[in-house]
């Protein structure tokens, strides 16, 4: 049973700061994995989505890293922003199926 | 594109009283959709992967008898939960997956599910 682990559990920054937000799984047959945020009360935004073959993705201010081997995945913010405050999960996709395993999630607060 | 609706965001009702919530995937056709619950301050866990045409796959531990799903198009999965009580109160949140082999999961809003 794929376990999804992610460090730090919540993070408070001030504004500007580059921060990573850590992702550890145990099952490191996956197909993909996908990075979402998610505002309180609110369905969760698809960030990035890392394919198995695929080292790393970038959209914008955010960069993700995979190292399947190690069953590891890193969210990169660069420059951060007050708008960027959210909580962040991570999710492995172990099948073709599409089935994922959530993580706990990293609760950010960027501070203005 | 990619986007999912749910319906309604949120409902409340009364104990013993059956409630149906809609997913929606609105720009594209969806073969796989996905229920997922989510408890104050939790992650997101699986219920339920939901086929097109198909009986849906309950994960373990999940009353596929309770919590009723139908996946009768490809745009269109509806869960429903039925004989609700207060501990199935929570955050519902339905996921739509864009096509085989790309696998990227669109979630939709949510509905926030209060029994009282």
């Amino acid at each position: 049973k794929q376990e999804v682990t992610q460090i730090p559990a919540a993070l408070s920054v001030p504004e500007g700061e580059n921060l990573v937000l850590n992702c550890s799984f145990t099952d490191s047959a996956i197909y993909n994995l996908q990075w979402f945020r998610q505002d309180p009360g609110k369905g969760l935004t698809s960030l990035l989505l890392i394919q198995s073959s695929q080292r790393e993705q970038t959209s914008g201010r955010l960069n993700a890293s995979l190292d399947k081997s190690s069953g590891r995945s890193t969210l990169y913010i660069a420059a951060s922003q007050p708008g960027d405050s959210a909580t962040y999960l991570c999710a492995p996709g172990n099948t073709n199926a599409g089935k994922s395993t959530f993580g706990d999630g990293t609760t950010l607060t960027v501070k203005p | 594109g990619a986007v999912v609706s749910q319906h309604p965001s949120w409902v409340i009702c009364k104990s013993g009283t059956s409630v149906k919530i809609e997913c929606r995937s609105l720009d594209f056709q969806a073969t796989t959709m996905f229920w997922y619950r989510q408890f104050p301050k939790q992650s997101l866990m699986l219920m339920a992967t939901s086929n097109e045409g198909s009986k849906a796959t309950y994960e373990q531990g999940v009353e596929k008898d309770k919590f009723l799903i139908n996946h009768a198009s490809l745009t269109l999965s509806t869960l429903t939960v039925t004989s609700a009580h207060p501990e199935d109160s929570s955050f519902y949140i339905c996921s739509a997956r864009w096509w085989e082999g790309y696998n990227e999961q669109f979630f939709g809003p949510g509905t926030r599910l209060t029994v009282l």
